[in-house]
């Protein structure tokens, strides 16, 4: 069976860094395009980074520079590099699997990992 | 950015009925318009996606609909384990991004 499990998330100071990682299983990732998705408290989602199959990254504007989003293939695993953190970055961190060949449509999502920047 | 706008906020209805979800987008997005829905506590469910395609699993209760700027999910009889909140997102262009989401509660 396909899973997904963040880790890393937890109370920083603003200005501070973190590294979230997500550990996948049942399939390989390096084979998917793989994103970060967030949800801020009581508030909707919000996609943030994300990487193709082959490697193209992609951010939205307000975290460029900020962000980077990797891959590790050899443990199969997706992780984002957070620096810079501010208040408005609080919030559950998802990632998610490509769905097949489609960039952008997400089947399999993890439990999340939440970062709370105070 | 395309800007996703969903209606209504809130939908208030009870078990066996039809609910109706519109989503629109600030420019054309041909049909690259995906649907998911969110339980509290719980991760995304993929539902549609490319407007009108039913993920795997996907009851059939679930239908999906429109292209451009105007889209709908329909849930033609609604089971207590739907009452949820739904979010459109488009992938036609970078950045993704997501509606703000509608609200399905029990009347």
């Amino acid at each position: 069976e396909a899973q997904l499990v963040e880790s890393g998330g937890g109370l920083v100071q603003p200005g501070g860094s973190l590294r979230l990682s997500c550990a996948a299983s049942g399939f390989t990732s390096s084979s998917y395009a793989m994103s970060w998705v967030r949800q801020a408290p009581g508030r909707g989602l919000e996609w943030v980074s994300g990487i193709s199959k082959s490697g193209n990254k992609y951010d939205v504007d307000s975290v460029k520079g900020r962000f980077t989003i990797s891959r590790d293939n050899s443990k199969n695993t997706l992780y984002l590099q957070m620096s810079s953190l501010r208040a408005e970055d609080t919030a559950v961190y998802f990632c998610a699997k490509g769905y097949t060949t489609y960039d952008g449509v997400f089947d399999i999502w993890g439990h999340g990992t939440l970062v709370t920047v105070s | 950015e395309i800007v996703l706008t969903q209606s209504p906020a809130t939908l208030s209805l009870s078990p066996g009925e039809r609910a109706t979800l519109s989503c629109r987008a600030s420019q054309s997005i041909n049909y690259y318009l995906t649907w998911y829905q969110q339980k509290p506590g719980q991760a995304p469910r993929l539902l549609i996606y490319d407007a009108s395609s039913r993920a795997t699993g996907i009851p059939t209760r679930f239908s999906g609909g429109g292209s451009g700027t105007d889209f709908t999910l329909t849930i033609s009889s609604l089971e207590p384990e739907d009452f949820a909140v739904y979010y459109c997102q488009q992938r036609a262009n970078w950045p993704l991004t997501f509606g703000p989401g509608t609200k399905v509660d029990i009347k």
